[in-house]
């Protein structure tokens, strides 16, 4: 089974462009994660979606980003406009709610995007 | 709100040394751990997770954690370093909600 496909996998942009990140999450998988990842901040969840619908976007730095999720296997993270403080390696990740059985909510990772606005 | 703090930014041990990577999760409840490992250019992947069943926890690679809830611990170990084990490594927790929330991470450099 595919595992998490972000694309694209590097964008270098400009100043006050508009920037669209992709990912196609897990089949099946009901949770939908933004991470941003830099070296000063770490790991940082931006938002986050269960059965497309979002649930906690306290963690987007601004109204500059938005994220959407149109269906259960597509998401998309926007930035409009871009600044050179966004650059960073973006992951999408996804998840089986926690349940009985293996279901412990471990979240599988795609590859990233990474981000470089000049 | 839960958090995990992970002691030591970077971490290096000669290869074929024990390697031991900290971490203490703060959680009024018993939470789920999770340890995952970056290489480079690459996104996360699960090393291993406690869930509330059995304290030692094994995972893949030949690492192993415990999960100590009188230290509030869960201490990633592995007895012989590899090469291929330079890596940063998270240790995440989750309680209730399903997000992780992630440490800042341990560079681990394996020196031949």
């Amino acid at each position: 089974d595919a595992g998490v496909i972000q694309s694209p996998r590097h964008e270098v942009t400009e100043m006050g462009q508009e920037v669209t990140l992709r990912c196609k999450p897990i089949s099946g998988h009901d949770y939908l994660f933004w991470y941003r990842q830099t070296m000063m901040r770490g790991l940082e969840l931006l938002i986050y979606f269960n059965n497309n619908v979002p649930i906690d976007d306290s963690g987007m730095p601004e109204d500059r980003f938005s994220a959407k999720m149109p269906n259960a296997s597509f998401s998309t993270l926007k930035i409009q406009p871009s600044e050179p403080r966004d650059s960073a390696v973006y992951f999408c990740a996804s998840s089986l709610a926690r349940g009985q059985g293996v279901n412990t909510g471990e979240l599988f990772f795609g590859e990233g995007s990474r981000l470089t606005v000049l | 709100a839960q958090s995990v703090t992970q002691l030591g930014s970077h971490v290096s041990v000669s290869e074929g040394a024990l390697v031991l990577l900290r971490c203490n999760y703060s959680s009024s409840v018993p939470p789920y751990l999770f340890w995952y490992v970056q290489y480079p250019n690459q996104g996360l992947q699960l090393l291993l997770k406690y869930t509330s069943a059995a304290t030692l926890v094994k995972g893949i690679n030949g690492f192993e954690a415990e999960f100590k809830k009188s230290e509030t611990s869960f201490h990633l170990t592995k007895p012989s370093a590899h090469m291929s084990d330079a890596a940063e490594y998270f240790c995440a927790v989750s309680k209730g909600a399903q997000k992780l929330v992630f440490g800042q991470g341990t560079r681990l450099t394996i020196n031949p």
